[in-house]
């Protein structure tokens, strides 16, 4: 079942700008993580953060994590050309079995131009 | 190289006929995945498996099957392909949801059922 949704579904930027996406999300997790996919190739990790971590830094990605709004948000500053591409966020759920389940949204696609 | 390893990238075949899509880590995760990933709809995971023998249904689990006999191997099985299972598939790896650890993806596999 469909947990995070990403928002906008596209954005598009100059190069130099920075980029805002926006997950929301459902119900509690243990962690929610950030990828990104190159059109038509695998995704690729970018940052994961835990439930009790508000703010994570990664180079020019920046990770909030808002668990009372059931919200996070992925910042790129100083976008380049390269960063086009789209990205998920993906919630890991605490399942009550014991074993927690990864799942994700449905992406923004980030265009930048040169 | 740490990967996660499907083949073949790209396949085209007919409604009916058996096929199986490997897929192989060398990082000696415990957790592995397949994904189907469609236009609108974003990632949907087909089968988990949380160790050797051990498999899951995910949310889209219909018309698949999935063996894992070894901890390096998790083929995604179609015994009676369907044009509606054309989609682009992603085997994905972890050391474990436990480890709040993140997804390896391989390159994909583009499959047509005509």
């Amino acid at each position: 079942s469909q947990q995070g949704e990403e928002d906008p579904q596209a954005l598009s930027i100059q190069e130099g700008e920075n980029a805002t996406m926006n997950c929301s999300y459902k119900t509690s997790i243990n962690n929610l993580q950030w990828y990104r996919q190159n059109s038509g190739r695998g995704l690729v990790h970018l940052i994961l953060i835990r439930s009790n971590e508000r703010e994570k830094h990664s180079g020019r990605l920046r990770v909030t994590l808002d668990t009372s709004k059931k919200s996070s948000s992925l910042l790129i500053t100083a976008s380049r050309a390269a960063d086009t591409a789209s990205y998920f966020c993906a919630t890991d759920l605490a399942g009550n079995s014991g074993y927690s389940t990864l799942t994700f949204g449905k992406g923004t696609m980030l265009l930048v131009s040169p | 190289e740490a990967q996660v390893t499907q083949n073949p990238r790209y396949l085209i075949t007919v409604t009916g006929k058996k096929l199986t899509v490997t897929c192989s880590q060398n990082m000696n995760h415990e957790y592995m995945s397949w994904y189907r990933q469609d236009p609108g709809l974003g990632l949907r995971q087909i089968y988990y498996s949380m160790n050797v023998e051990v498999t899951d249904k995910g949310d889209v689990p219909e018309g698949y099957k999935v063996s894992r006999k070894e901890k390096r191997n998790f083929p995604l099985i179609l015994e009676s392909p369907s044009p509606n299972q054309t989609s682009l598939y992603f085997c994905a790896s972890s050391r474990g949801l436990y480890y709040n650890s993140p997804l390896h993806f391989g390159n994909g596999t583009r499959l047509t059922v005509t």
